[in-house]
């Protein structure tokens, strides 16, 4: 299946945890971003990769730090959780200057408690 | 800076109404616009784009540059078209999908 997939789908986890979250797209993509969806349903841009280059980073705590290892795969590390950090985690892919827009995964739903 | 807005938060309309969802956005460049569905608990899914000018699901939107709008409808709602809908911008420069806030859409019986 060609898709881009998170692992994983549910996180639970105490406050003041560290926790990853991982992305993988097998869509020849050569851009890779992060979402996160807030309890009211609203998306906002975290981070974006291109070819394992760092291109957007939007006003995210340090705690959040993003890693791509290569163009087809990119990870969300967080540190030390905090309650508000409880979201759902939207991986997407795009290429870069095309207009089809982006192909999103199934997201992670983290609950921090 | 870009800016897209959809003014309703929560939509409900009968089964077999007409739907229109509405998307305003701000952009100097030339705007590149989509909307996307996510149907409960699942991924965001494209559903159309302004440049295709294409019909998915009888869904369909026109770009109105003058009224610097994108709204999406439906002739005849079905009760699988409950979602939300969310329509987005893409800054092609920033390379960044700025998004709406969301219209949760619901078709009664």
């Amino acid at each position: 299946d060609t898709a881009v997939s998170q692992t994983p789908k549910y996180l639970v986890t105490q406050m003041g945890n560290d926790k990853s979250i991982k992305c993988e797209q097998n869509l020849g993509h050569d851009t890779m971003y992060w979402y996160k969806q807030d309890s009211k349903k609203f998306l906002k841009i975290m981070f974006s990769y291109n070819n394992k280059e760092l291109i957007i980073n939007e006003t995210v705590p340090n705690r959040f730090s993003p890693k791509s290892p290569d163009k087809a795969h990119l990870n969300l590390h967080i540190n030390s959780l905090e309650l508000g950090d409880s979201a759902v985690y939207f991986c997407a892919s795009s290429l870069r200057h095309s207009n089809y827009g982006y192909t999103f995964g199934s997201g992670t739903r983290l609950t921090v408690v | 800076a870009q800016r897209v807005t959809q003014p309703e938060k929560l939509l409900s309309v009968f089964k077999g109404a007409p739907v229109e969802l509405k998307c305003n956005y701000s952009y100097s460049g030339s705007p590149e616009l989509f909307w996307y569905v996510q149907y409960s608990r699942q991924r965001l899914q494209l559903l159309l784009r302004h440049i295709s000018r294409e019909s998915i699901k009888g869904f369909t939107a026109d770009l109105n540059k003058g009224e610097t709008s994108f709204h999406l409808k439906k002739p005849f709602a079905q009760e699988e078209d409950s979602a939300m809908y969310y329509c987005a911008l893409l800054n092609p420069g920033a390379q960044k999908l700025v998004f709406g806030q969301g219209t949760r859409l619901t078709i009664n019986p």
